[in-house]
């Protein structure tokens, strides 16, 4: 069975520009969560998708970044425009429904803004 | 809010040596604790897990106890390998698993 997957795995942008991150979970995993970690410091939560509802978006740290789950399955993460302080790894992650479910995550998209 | 706090890294140990990785958090009610290793190149896994005090969580060799008391779980491992080689995360939840809450990642080289 397949993993997270996450694309890119790598990207270098500049200042400015746009960056979409995808997300794929885990076939059948209705939860997914979008977690950063920037400058080697700790992985901070940014937001949790039930299907396609946002269920908790209290991470996001502003408006230029918008997350999207059509349909329910794979997700995206946009950041417009790209600032510095952006640069960091990018984690997906996925579940199962129940509360207290193992959660799986993915490698990390790692982004570096310049 | 909740909180975690890890020793900060990098640690660096000779083969077969004890690793200790000290884990504090703050948190209301009772949070689910977790450990998370990130070996290079690869996702975040979960090595262990503790859902209510006194409970140990183990795996490949390593082991934590919830310490309610002292509000700790701290990560062991009586014999550490090379392949051990990674980052640690210890985390908490407190909803029942939907929001995650990691500490700053403890590094560990081990040295042949």
């Amino acid at each position: 069975e397949a993993g997270v997957t996450q694309f890119p795995s790598h990207s270098v942008i500049e200042k400015g520009q746009t960056v979409t991150l995808r997300c794929d979970p885990i076939s059948g995993h209705d939860n997914l969560y979008w977690y950063r970690r920037v400058m080697g410091k700790e992985i901070k939560f940014l937001l949790h998708f039930v299907k396609e509802s946002k269920q908790d978006e209290s991470g996001m740290p502003n408006n230029r970044f918008l997350a999207e789950r059509t349909g329910g399955t794979y997700s995206t993460l946009k950041v417009q425009p790209a600032e510095l302080e952006d640069s960091g790894v990018y984690f997906c992650a996925s579940s199962q429904g129940a509360r207290g479910n193992t959660i799986y995550f993915g490698e990390g998209s790692w982004l570096t803004v310049v | 809010g909740d909180s975690v706090t890890q020793m900060e890294g990098p640690v660096t140990l000779s083969e077969e040596a004890f690793l200790t990785i000290n884990c504090t958090y703050t948190a209301t009610g009772y949070p689910s604790l977790f450990w998370y290793v990130q070996y290079p190149g690869e996702g975040l896994q979960l090595l262990l897990k503790a859902t209510k005090a006194d409970d140990k969580g183990s795996n490949k060799g390593f082991e934590a106890t919830y310490r309610k008391e002292t509000t700790s779980f701290h990560l062991e491992k009586g014999s550490v390998q090379v392949s051990d080689s990674a980052v640690y995360f210890c985390a908490l939840s407190n909803t029942g698993g939907f929001k995650t809450i990691f500490g700053a990642g403890t590094r560990l080289f081990v040295k042949a």
